[in-house]
């Protein structure tokens, strides 16, 4: 059956830090990968979407990698800051636009000031 | 951005009681809303895909008679959950694509704390 699987369930980095999040995944084949951030009560928001063909996506200062032979996402956020502290997910669809995603269970990421 | 709001944000019944959940797009049609539940400390669940003038589609184990799915317009989509139970206690979640941005990225509401007791 297909698997999703976050690194650790909690993750404590000092602020000033690289945080780096993993996302691996099993019997699954995903036309993209992206990746949101959920704070606690609340619904996801959309932060990164990268497709198959595409190693590497950035914006501000997050980065993430897609290595579709390692099935293996990373996600970084360089300079990280006390109010990046919350709970990050990664999450694969097939494609087409008509199908829902799968979730990981996410990282719960504390930024220590 | 897309905007997706969801009423209530939190709702406690009685047992056996029947909830609704409404999901709106506030700036943009969508053809496609999802449903998702999220128990304490677990992932997202997709429950089911609600397409605008037709049935929706069921997840695997999701009882389509229990969790009943109107999508009447290119705005709107309603969860029903019927005969609640304590074990349907849960955080719903709806999201809706922005076909005219992305068709790949989903917008979620803010989520709806279901208690039931």
């Amino acid at each position: 059956s297909q698997k999703i699987e976050q690194n650790s369930e909690a993750l404590n980095i000092q602020e000033g830090k690289t945080a780096t999040l993993t996302c691996n995944y099993t019997n699954y084949s995903p036309a993209y990968l992206q990746w949101y951030r959920q704070d606690p009560g609340r619904g996801p928001v959309f932060l990164l979407l990268i497709r198959e063909n595409e190693k590497e996506k950035r914006k501000e200062r997050l980065k993430v990698t897609f290595d579709t032979t390692l099935k293996q996402s990373l996600f970084h956020i360089t300079a990280s800051q006390p109010a990046d502290s919350a709970t990050y997910l990664c999450a694969l669809a097939s494609g087409g636009g008509a199908d829902g995603l799968t979730f990981g269970k996410g990282t719960h990421l504390i930024i220590q000031p | 951005g897309a905007v997706v709001s969801q009423h209530p944000s939190r709702v406690i019944c009685k047992s056996g009681t029947s909830v609704k959940i409404e999901c709106r797009s506030l700036d943009f049609q969508a053809t496609t809303m999802f449903w998702y539940r999220q128990f304490p400390k677990q992932s997202l669940m997709l429950m089911a895909t609600s397409n605008e003038g037709s049935k929706a589609t069921y997840e695997q184990g999701v009882e389509k008679d229990k969790f009943l799915i109107n999508h009447a317009s290119l705005t709107l989509s309603t969860l029903t959950v019927t005969s609640a139970h304590p074990e349907d206690s849960s955080f719903y979640i709806c999201s809706a694509r922005d076909w005219a941005q992305s068709a790949d990225t989903q917008y979620f509401g803010p989520g709806t704390r279901l208690t039931v007791l």
